[in-house]
């Protein structure tokens, strides 16, 4: 069965720091996401990383994919407030149903 | 842009009712998929759907649950007998074909009384 472990679980920051949030699986994957949500709020694709040492950025968001250590990163450089959200990894596999196995989420909150 | 959008935004209903949540995914898809996320918690996988049959569906989608996707645009979920636990919000999503990324809805907040 599929597993996705995400630490930390919760995150308080300063603005202007850096953080990276970390997410485990337990099997092989095919295709790793990160997601945000703001509260009450859908799910809003950040990034799709398809391949080992994928890296992929967007503003001060870079993830990275390590397919052998099945370990992905979201680092957050110079955090702002606006980033502060509930951020997600998921995971499929490309056999069968290909549905998304999501990790706990990691709550991030940035303070001025 | 092309979206999935979900109606209604929020449901509210009695312990026992039948509700019907409803979906319009992206008109080329054909893959189709329901998630829930109970308040706080992470967004789990429930069912998905393809050539108009279920593909996989997880343990929580019992006998209470169906699908159906009646008109070739619509994309139902229908909780039978609702409980308390069923409160939750409801994700539905789509891809267009194999190996592409799933789109999100909006979600419809259930909430069971």
């Amino acid at each position: 069965e599929l597993k996705v472990e995400q630490n930390p679980l919760f995150l308080s920051m300063q603005e202007g720091k850096n953080y990276t949030i970390y997410c485990n699986y337990s099997t092989t994957s095919d295709r790793l996401y990160w997601y945000r949500q703001d509260p009450g709020k859908s799910l809003e694709s950040l990034f799709v990383l398809l391949s080992n040492g994928a890296v992929k950025q967007e503003g001060r968001l870079m993830a990275s994919l390590d397919t052998k250590a099945r370990l992905s990163t979201l680092h957050i450089t110079a955090a702002v407030h606006d980033l502060s959200a509930t951020y997600f990894c998921a995971v499929d596999r490309s056999q069968g149903a290909q549905k998304l196995v999501f990790g706990q989420g990691t709550r991030l909150t940035i303070n001025p | 842009e092309p979206e999935v959008t979900q109606t209604p935004s929020h449901q509210v209903t009695q312990m026992g009712q039948e509700v019907i949540l409803r979906c319009v995914p992206i008109s080329n898809h054909l893959y189709f998929y329901w998630y829930r996320q109970i308040l706080g918690q992470k967004v789990e996988f429930l069912v998905s759907f393809y050539n108009n049959e279920i593909s996989e569906k997880s343990e929580i989608f019992d006998d209470q649950f169906s699908v159906e996707r009646p008109d070739g645009s619509n994309f139902t979920l229908k909780i039978r007998s609702t409980k308390l636990e069923d409160s939750a919000m409801y994700f539905c999503a789509s891809r267009v074909h194999s190996g592409e990324e799933q789109f999100f809805g909006p979600g419809t907040r259930l909430t069971v009384l």
